[in-house]
């Protein structure tokens, strides 16, 4: 089966850095990613991880540990439109796709 | 616009009705999947489909059902529809042993049962 865990919400500063963590368990792995959510709007893909290890696209970043089945998403730079709910998900073997309960960051000014 | 179109965007349904809700995935994408979100919640696996075939089953209702078509379109039946069904349903399709495989997104198709 699969348990993904992340933290309920977050609230971070305009032009901090912010850093969501993710937890999971999985039979059989084959990829983690981090998904962006606006309220009521379709989950955007943000990044992508198989190998151990740091991932950077601009101002986001993700970070794999296969061995410790951790994840974290980096957020650099805040802007108020980062504002939204981040989603962690674990793909199996199978290419099924299973997602954490997500993180909603806010971003204060 | 991730190239996934769902229909309807919206509907309104009374208890014990049953809705059918439609998906044609990207162009070339053989991969179907449906997820449920209520408020608050994760995005929930119901089913997966490859090709026609069904893939894989998540937390899917009895009450549920989906089919894929021989043109890759899906669809999503609910019935005997309960006013806890209310909630946001996505399609996403992929492309299998791409790169990085990562799923697409339909806007929703967001169901409300009165």
């Amino acid at each position: 089966g699969q348990n993904i865990d992340q933290p309920t919400e977050m609230t971070a500063t305009e032009g901090a850095i912010v850093q969501i963590n993710c937890t999971y368990q999985t039979s059989g792995f084959n990829g983690l990613f981090w998904y962006q959510q606006h309220a009521g709007e379709a989950p955007t893909f943000l990044s992508y991880n198989v190998l151990d290890g740091l991932e950077e696209k601009g101002r986001f970043s993700s970070f794999l540990s296969r061995s410790k089945g951790y994840s974290y998403l980096l957020l650099k730079e805040l802007q108020m439109k980062d504002s939204a709910s981040y989603l962690c998900a674990v793909a199996n073997t199978g290419n099924q796709f299973y997602f954490g309960t997500g993180t909603s960051l806010t971003v204060i000014p | 616009d991730s190239g996934v179109t769902q229909t309807p965007k919206h509907l309104i349904t009374a208890t014990g009705q049953r809705v059918t809700l439609r998906c044609s995935p990207r162009s070339g994408d053989l991969s179907v999947y449906w997820y449920q979100q209520s408020l608050d919640q994760g995005l929930q696996f119901l089913i997966q489909y490859y090709n026609g075939e069904e893939r894989a089953k998540g937390n899917i209702l009895e009450r549920f059902s989906a089919q894929q078509f021989p043109d890759l379109h899906s669809e999503l039946n609910l019935s005997s529809l309960e006013l806890g069904d209310s909630a946001l349903y996505f399609c996403a399709s992929s492309v299998v042993g791409s790169d990085t495989g990562e799923l697409f997104f339909g806007e929703g198709s967001r169901l409300t049962v009165l």
